[in-house]
């Protein structure tokens, strides 16, 4: 069965500097996502991508952050410069369609900010 | 207010039980809901949407009622794999962005 992977699956890093994480979505799917869930809270939209541009972008979604499709296959988070908040689990999700399609979640990046 | 609420539990359950927990929603924008399930420390998976009239998936049933705004989930004969966290979540219509609820976490003992 596809699935979504995701590299590394713990990135450590000292604040201030930056992290790409990485995701390649399911093959045949159109729309990408990022989500992040601090420890104990709940899972948080950030940003959703979809003809090679942003469709929707959260408030937590700040300059900090970009996205891009670099080839037909991975999907990045890039965080320029960390902050010690930036401490998750960011979740790649990848979509078929829009509205009403399930969203694929893969298995998770736990990035540490020391 | 929180967009989507839940109780966090956690629920203990003793196996062969039923287990039923709701969750309310604020934004009556909200379109459509799914309810996902989370072990621990791994991703979010789709259990099942939830449908107007109501639907079952097994030993699953999800309910849902615009007009107090709440969605349930049933769990019958509980099993102790389904010890997770259960996510109830929502979506507006025309949008991608998945609205979560904080988790219902639901522990099945023997």
């Amino acid at each position: 069965e596809p699935e979504v992977t995701q590299t590394p699956s713990h990135q450590v890093t000292q604040m201030g500097q930056e992290v790409i994480l990485r995701c390649v979505p399911i093959s045949n799917h159109l729309y990408f996502y990022w989500y992040r869930q601090i420890l104990g809270q709940k899972v948080e939209f950030l940003v959703s991508f979809y003809n090679n541009e942003i469709s929707e972008k959260s408030e937590i979604f700040d300059d900090q952050f970009s996205v891009e499709r670099p080839d037909g296959s991975n999907f990045t988070l890039k965080i320029r410069s960390t902050k010690l908040e930036d401490s998750a689990m960011y979740f790649c999700a990848s979509s078929p369609g829009s509205f009403g399609n399930e969203q694929f979640f893969g298995p998770g990046t736990r990035l540490t900010v020391l | 207010r929180k967009e989507v609420e839940q109780d966090p539990g956690p629920f203990n359950v003793p196996e062969g039980a039923t287990v039923a927990f709701n969750c309310t929603y604020s934004n009556s924008a909200s379109q459509s809901f799914f309810w996902y399930r989370q072990d621990c420390r791994k991703e979010p998976k789709l259990l099942m949407s939830v449908y107007s009239s109501g639907n079952e998936d097994g030993r699953f049933t999800a309910q849902l009622n615009r007009a107090s705004q709440y969605i349930s989930l049933l769990i019958r004969d509980s099993k102790l794999s389904d010890s997770a966290t259960y996510l109830c979540v929502a979506i507006k219509a025309a949008g991608n962005k998945l609205t979560f609820g904080g988790g219902t976490r639901v522990l099945v003992k023997p």
